[in-house]
């Protein structure tokens, strides 16, 4: 099936600084979705990505999708302690528009 | 809003037992999945529906069966419970693929 790799596996941060998760496939996506978890909590969609090179922004989340849609990214300007939690990308799976492959996941930490 | 809610946030079962996890979804969706959730592993789908009474394999579903007999419910039954099946169970909703899924806060289960 699809695999979908994202790295870093963790970053911790001081607030106010950036933070940056990268997912990467070896095949052409048709779309990649994020979703974030906060600790103790269940995965919440955030955002879905189709189009080459798309850029989209929610406040101070940047989400981009590559020219080749083959990786995307999730970038997080000057971070709060709100943000913490486990970031994952999702994409379609097996040529199959149902299942989604989710990548194993960024853990953000924020020390205030 | 959309809202999943699953029957249990914790359960604790011995080996051997028969276990059903229930889910229900309000908001009419066509597509319902079940997840579950290991440190290091990340989310991977047990079985997925896409209409009453359909049911398709996931990555991983053997040890688990499903049952769909009314669009806002989907089961997820462990025949005989085995510690390896300790895990976070999550269930999810679409309402057509590939959208967005919500998910409901999870079952925490234990095989003891």
């Amino acid at each position: 099936g699809q695999q979908v790799m994202q790295i870093p596996q963790y970053q911790h941060v001081q607030e106010g600084e950036d933070f940056t998760t990268y997912c990467n496939s070896s095949t052409t996506l048709s779309n990649i979705q994020w979703y974030k978890q906060r600790p103790g909590g269940h995965p919440v969609f955030l955002i879905q990505l189709v189009k080459s090179g798309e850029v989209k922004k929610q406040k101070r989340l940047t989400f981009q999708f590559g020219e080749a849609k083959k990786n995307s990214s999730l970038h997080i300007t000057a971070t709060q302690t709100t943000d913490v939690g486990t970031y994952f990308c999702a994409v379609n799976s097996g040529g199959s528009n149902y299942k989604l492959t989710f990548g194993k996941g960024t853990l953000l930490t924020v020390n205030p | 809003d959309v809202k999943v809610t699953q029957s249990s946030r914790y359960l604790v079962k011995r080996t051997g037992e028969k276990v059903f996890l229930e889910c229900v979804q309000d908001m009419d969706h066509e597509n319902m999945f079940w997840y579950r959730q290991d440190p290091g592993l990340g989310l991977r789908l047990i079985y997925f529906s896409y209409d009453v009474k359909m049911k398709e394999k996931g990555d991983i579903p053997e040890g688990y069966s499903v049952s769909r007999e009314k669009k806002e419910r989907f089961s997820l039954i462990l025949e005989s419970a085995s510690t390896n099946q300790t895990s976070m169970y999550l269930c999810a909703s679409s309402l057509r693929a590939p959208q967005t899924q919500y998910f409901g806060p999870g079952t925490r289960l234990l095989v003891l």
